[in-house]
């Protein structure tokens, strides 16, 4: 069975300093992995995805994520927040097989601190 | 491209009502679905669509309605409107049904039943 969990519902940082998103998922199965952004009043958009190709993954505006099998971690992070990285992130998890097996976890609402 | 569009951005039922949220997309995709968004739950998969004629139930289908007559449309039918129904709920698609791909999310509708 799939789960994903994301280990803390709200993250504050300054801006400039170092982001850290915890993601955890379960996956019978080799899965595919990702990070969506949502930004207030607006839909969710792709940042980076891993699909069994290199374990770090480079996404846009400067994030990236390491899969760690091991660790059944995919953390996401960012070396320096801006302003415009506040937002909501959800982390998902997929089969291969099937769209409609993505399990989101439950979000992490990040607060960029002037 | 417009990507994915729905309408409307909001909408106030009161209970028993019915209503339809629409959901086009430009991109040629085959796999559409929706989702709603509740606080502290992430996102739950309510119907999904492989292709033209093609539906089938997600994790929360139960109250709602879907038809795919063309591979640009989908909308979503409230046959009778729940207080539990209020909601955001989402659009989205992808290239197939693989969970490889990336998911295209609309802006979302905002849902109150009252």
């Amino acid at each position: 069975a799939q789960s994903v969990t994301q280990l803390d519902s709200h993250v504050s940082v300054s801006e400039g300093t170092p982001v850290l998103l915890r993601c955890n998922y379960s996956s019978s199965y080799s899965p595919s992995l990702f990070w969506y952004v949502q930004h207030p009043n607006k839909g969710l958009q792709l940042l980076l995805k891993y699909t069994s190709a290199a374990t770090l993954v480079k996404g846009i505006n400067g994030f990236e994520a390491e899969f760690k099998k091991s660790e059944t971690s995919f953390h996401l992070t960012k070396p320096s927040a801006h302003m415009s990285d506040a937002a909501e992130y959800f982390c998902v998890v997929s089969e291969w097989a099937g769209a409609n097996n993505l399990f989101f976890g439950t979000g992490t609402r990040l607060t960029v601190i002037p | 491209n417009a990507g994915v569009t729905q309408t409307p951005k909001f909408q106030v039922l009161k209970t028993g009502q019915s209503m339809t949220l629409q959901c086009a997309q430009d991109m040629n995709h085959e796999y559409m679905s929706w989702y709603r968004q509740d606080p502290g739950m992430g996102l739950r998969l309510i119907h999904y669509s492989v292709g033209a004629g093609i539906t089938d139930q997600g994790e929360v289908p139960n109250g709602y309605n879907v038809s795919r007559s063309t591979t640009e449309d989908f909308p979503l039918r409230l046959l009778s409107a729940a207080p539990s129904q209020t909601s955001v709920y989402f659009c989205a698609s992808s290239y197939s049904a693989s969970g490889r791909n990336e998911q295209f999310f609309g802006p979302g509708t905002r849902l109150t039943v009252l």
